[in-house]
């Protein structure tokens, strides 16, 4: 079974940039047929789609969101980041990374998430 | 845009009750709808995805199922473990899109 951890700081200031690490085990970010996720929790709010990476290097983002966010794949250490730019408070939230088939555009297996909080 | 609503916002019930969760869409979404199980402190949790498939490794009290724009989940008998928050989510690939209703929390009746 496929098992994702983030990684990266828990507290970044306003305008700068928010950057996350997720480290795939149990499965290959270079298998064809998977997309690799990034999702949100905003507090006392619901999920939101962040955006995804395709096995191939593709990647699709929110529309509210991508002009800000830029993903990569390192099919060497076997793991996918996602950078969001110029962030405010309103980025504070549990980030989630997450695989399923592109088949089904379903999030099969998450990580357990990570609290980023923007502020100065 | 597609829009989702979800209800109710929240519910009480017991253990042992059967649970019914509605998604609605705005417009026709050809059947990629999917359901998650969110825990504080736990990643998500796929339970439904395509409206009435069962992920692997999920209990059989959970099922799904459509009617035109209305996607039911159903939890035929609540167990402790199943107090939770229920989202829907809508997926598409073309373009590529991903909208998640504002959630169902299940507590303690």
């Amino acid at each position: 079974q496929v098992q994702l951890q983030e990684s990266g700081p828990g507290l970044v200031k306003p305008s700068q940039t928010l950057s996350l690490t997720c480290t795939v085990s149990g499965g290959s970010v270079s298998s064809g047929g998977f997309h690799w996720y990034w999702i949100r929790h905003l507090p006392g709010k619901g999920l939101e789609w962040i955006g995804y990476i395709s096995y191939s290097g593709n990647t699709h983002y929110s529309p509210s969101l991508g002009s800000r966010l830029s993903m990569s794949l390192d099919t060497s250490k076997n793991q996918f980041s996602l950078n969001m730019f110029a962030v405010t408070v309103a980025d504070t939230a549990v980030y989630y990374c997450a695989t399923g088939s592109s088949y089904s555009l379903s999030q099969d297996y998450w990580g357990q998430g990570t609290l980023v909080t923007v502020s100065s | 845009d597609i829009q989702m609503t979800q209800f109710p916002s929240s519910l009480s019930a017991s253990v042992g009750d059967r649970v019914t969760i509605t998604c609605r869409a705005s417009q026709t979404i050809n059947g990629f709808l999917n359901w998650y199980q969110l825990k504080p402190g736990k990643a998500p949790q796929l339970l439904i995805y395509a409206a009435s498939s069962l992920h692997s490794g999920v209990p059989s009290r959970f099922s799904g199922s459509v009617s035109g724009t209305d996607f039911t989940l159903t939890i035929s008998s609540l167990q402790p473990e199943d107090y939770a928050t229920y989202y829907c989510q809508q997926s598409s690939d073309n373009p590529p899109l991903f909208t998640f209703g504002p959630g169902t929390k299940v507590d303690v009746k």
